[in-house]
């Protein structure tokens, strides 16, 4: 129990398009999920909480213009970004708050994003 | 904003050699999740502490919160190779504050 999956696992796209990511609870309902970013050789960086029915929350310094948050349902969020550029490059990992107890949050297995 | 400290940033031991991964709060710890991840993919959990003095074990790997609930420990027994990895320490914020930092993790690599 306690699954998440996120999609797509990687994805290439040119300066200025606009990537989505989805993250979804296969087997829970997840009120809240997470949005992360990690770098090369670096840990795991807390972009935003989004929850269900409402707007997303943004740790200081991510531009919520350029990560758009959607949480439409208790099993899906999505993360776009928009306008990207070469800089946006990077890991990006969602997890949700939820399922079995005593795991308290679930991870994706990741999308690594590629901007050319 | 709560900060992790994790040391060491990166550890190499021979197999079989015991190891011990240090995760310092700058607050009170109020969930502390220890996280296994294999770069560029998701992360692996391994446990979670509450209360202080917490100690929990599964396989060959041991997680302990002291008392004061700002200091936790991970410690593997006879290493293996397949422990390789990143290790992340997080931790939530208290309250309704839900959300998980992370420290900056361990590389791990164990020497056949």
């Amino acid at each position: 129990g306690a699954v998440v999956s996120q999609h797509p696992s990687w994805v290439i796209c040119k300066s200025g398009t606009s990537v989505k990511i989805e993250c979804r609870s296969l087997d829970f309902q997840a009120t809240t999920m997470f949005w992360y970013r990690q770098f090369p050789k670096q840990s795991l960086m807390l972009m935003a909480t989004s929850n269900e029915g409402s707007k997303a929350t943004y740790e200081q310094g991510v531009e919520k213009d350029k990560f758009l948050i959607n949480h439409a349902s208790l099993t899906l969020s999505t993360l776009t970004v928009t306008s990207a550029h070469p800089e946006d490059s990077s890991f990006y990992i969602c997890s949700a708050r939820g399922g079995r107890e005593g795991y308290g949050y679930t991870f994706g297995s990741g999308t690594r994003l590629t901007v050319v | 904003s709560q900060e992790l400290e994790q040391s060491p940033q990166s550890l190499i031991v021979q197999e079989g050699k015991n190891l011990t991964i240090n995760c310092t709060s700058s607050k009170t710890l109020y969930g502390l999740y220890w996280y296994k991840q294999k770069y560029g993919e998701g992360l692996i959990f391994l446990m979670m502490l509450q209360k202080g003095g917490e100690e929990k074990s599964h396989e060959k790997i041991t997680a302990k919160l002291d008392e004061k609930k700002q200091q936790s420990s991970l410690h593997i027994t006879a290493s293996q190779p397949s422990h390789a990895g990143i290790y992340l320490c997080g931790a939530e914020g208290g309250g309704s504050n839900y959300k998980l930092t992370f420290g900056k993790g361990t590389l791990l690599t164990v020497n056949p």
